[in-house]
């Protein structure tokens, strides 16, 4: 049963490009939460992504969108970049019926912006 | 932001239990208290979750007061693949998940 999957694993662009990350869900989930990881830090809560539409979003400026596909995969897209958006960017997958399930995290995107 | 507080370190001996606190002081009736971990260069792993009882699994038992205030996460025989952060999240009734910076625990052999 594959769990998350996390597309590439590391990528390197220069400031002030666009880049898009790419995530599929463990089996039988239908949402998808982004977090970004700083070095030494804890994962941040970009948004999450439910049928299709951005239902819960963080602390985040407007260049992070996202989008999620009928087959519940799902997108990270970031404009514009900085130095600061270094990091590592984690996908984690749940399911959105009922309460409280556990979520599973892929081994995340290491993005180096330079 | 995480609204938990966790030593920023422990050590732990092979093989004996390792117990990771938590406080959790603004924890509210409806939230739940869950454990990741992360081993390094991977995504957070979930361990355990529990809301007041005492909850165990085949990974980890969780300790919580009967005021809810803190917890404990008790991992009953260390191995050295247990060396990793340890993250305690009181979820906050919404969809997201609230990192704090966690406890680096480190399993010497």
């Amino acid at each position: 049963d594959a769990g998350v999957t996390q597309s590439p694993t590391h990528l390197i662009k220069t400031r002030g490009q666009q880049v898009t990350l790419r995530c599929s869900p463990k089996s039988g989930h239908d949402t998808v939460s982004w977090y970004q990881q700083a070095l030494g830090q804890g994962p941040q809560f970009i948004f999450q992504y439910y049928e299709e539409e951005e239902r819960q979003r963080g602390n985040f400026p407007d260049r992070f969108s996202g989008h999620q596909f009928p087959n519940y995969s799902s997108e990270l897209n970031v404009n514009a970049l900085l130095l600061g958006d270094s990091a590592l960017y984690l996908c984690a997958s749940s399911s959105g019926r009922g309460k409280y399930y556990g979520y599973t995290f892929g081994s995340g995107t290491r993005l180096t912006v330079v | 932001d995480a609204k938990t507080t966790q030593p920023p370190s422990m050590d732990c001996a092979e093989g004996r239990a390792a117990n990771l606190p938590c406080n959790h002081s603004t924890i509210s009736g409806n939230e739940y208290v869950y454990w990741y971990r992360q081993i390094h260069s991977q995504g957070p792993q979930y361990i355990i979750h529990g809301l007041k009882n005492n909850e165990t699994n085949e990974m980890a038992s969780l300790i919580i007061t009967e005021d809810r205030k803190s917890s404990t996460l008790i991992l009953p025989h260390a191995t050295l693949r247990d060396t990793a952060v340890y993250y305690c999240i009181d979820r906050t009734g919404a969809n997201n998940l609230f990192f704090g910076t966690g406890t680096r625990l480190t399993v010497i052999p």
